[in-house]
């Protein structure tokens, strides 16, 4: 199936520091979307994009949808310990009705 | 608002035993439903979906099933379980023609 390559795997960085993951894909989505998981506990939705170039903010959490339609990616300003957790991207392939497909995820360590 | 439940949150069974795992949504209709499995590797991998009563449709061939009965309601079955069944197994749903996937609190699945 469809691939969404996720960077970086995982990501161990200081509280404070802003930290910046992407995904790209060889194919065209009409709709990225940004997730997070902590442990034990289902994703939740942070982001959602649905046009080229788009930028949304969601508090210290900005995302963008590549012009390209192929990639996109997600920064989080001012790090906190509570961010540390999973983060997924996910994207409607154009053509592809009902079905995500989803990144690996980048694991996010904190360090007070 | 919308809920979406999933029980039981963990269970252990020996291999060869049967299975049924239960998600409910609350406060929508006709939702779109989804059964994720999600491995110790982080990736999610999407195992089946329906757009109604009766509609199911199987990204993966493998040793289960599902059903959705009532409009709300999705059941991931199995009639004998493998150890390779173990796992994170996590419910979602979306609106009609939306892309915004909500999940729920997930069930992990131990086999032994």
């Amino acid at each position: 199936g469809q691939q969404l390559n996720q960077s970086p795997q995982s990501m161990f960085i200081q509280e404070g520091e802003d930290v910046s993951m992407n995904c790209t894909s060889s194919s065209i989505f009409n709709t990225w979307l940004w997730y997070k998981q902590d442990p034990g506990e289902g994703p939740v939705l942070l982001i959602a994009l649905y046009k080229a170039g788009e930028l949304t903010s969601n508090g210290r959490l900005t995302a963008q949808f590549g012009i390209t339609r192929k990639d996109s990616f997600l920064n989080i300003s001012a790090s906190i310990p509570s961010d540390v957790g999973i983060y997924f991207c996910a994207g409607q392939l154009r053509g592809s009705n009902y079905k995500l497909t989803f990144g690996k995820g980048t694991l996010l360590t904190v360090n007070p | 608002s919308q809920t979406i439940h999933q029980w039981p949150a963990t269970l252990v069974q020996p291999v060869g035993s049967p299975l049924s795992l239960e998600c409910t949504v609350e406060g929508t209709s006709n939702p779109n439903l989804y059964w994720y499995r999600q491995a110790a590797g982080r990736g999610l991998q999407l195992l089946f979906y329906s757009v109604g009563i009766g509609q199911i449709s199987s990204e993966v061939p493998q040793n289960l099933s599902a059903s959705r009965p009532q409009d709300r309601q999705f059941i991931l079955s199995s009639k004998k379980l493998l150890l390779s069944d173990s796992g994170f197994y996590l419910c979602a749903w979306t609106r009609r023609d939306a892309n915004e996937q909500y999940f729920g609190p997930g069930t992990r699945l131990t086999v032994t």
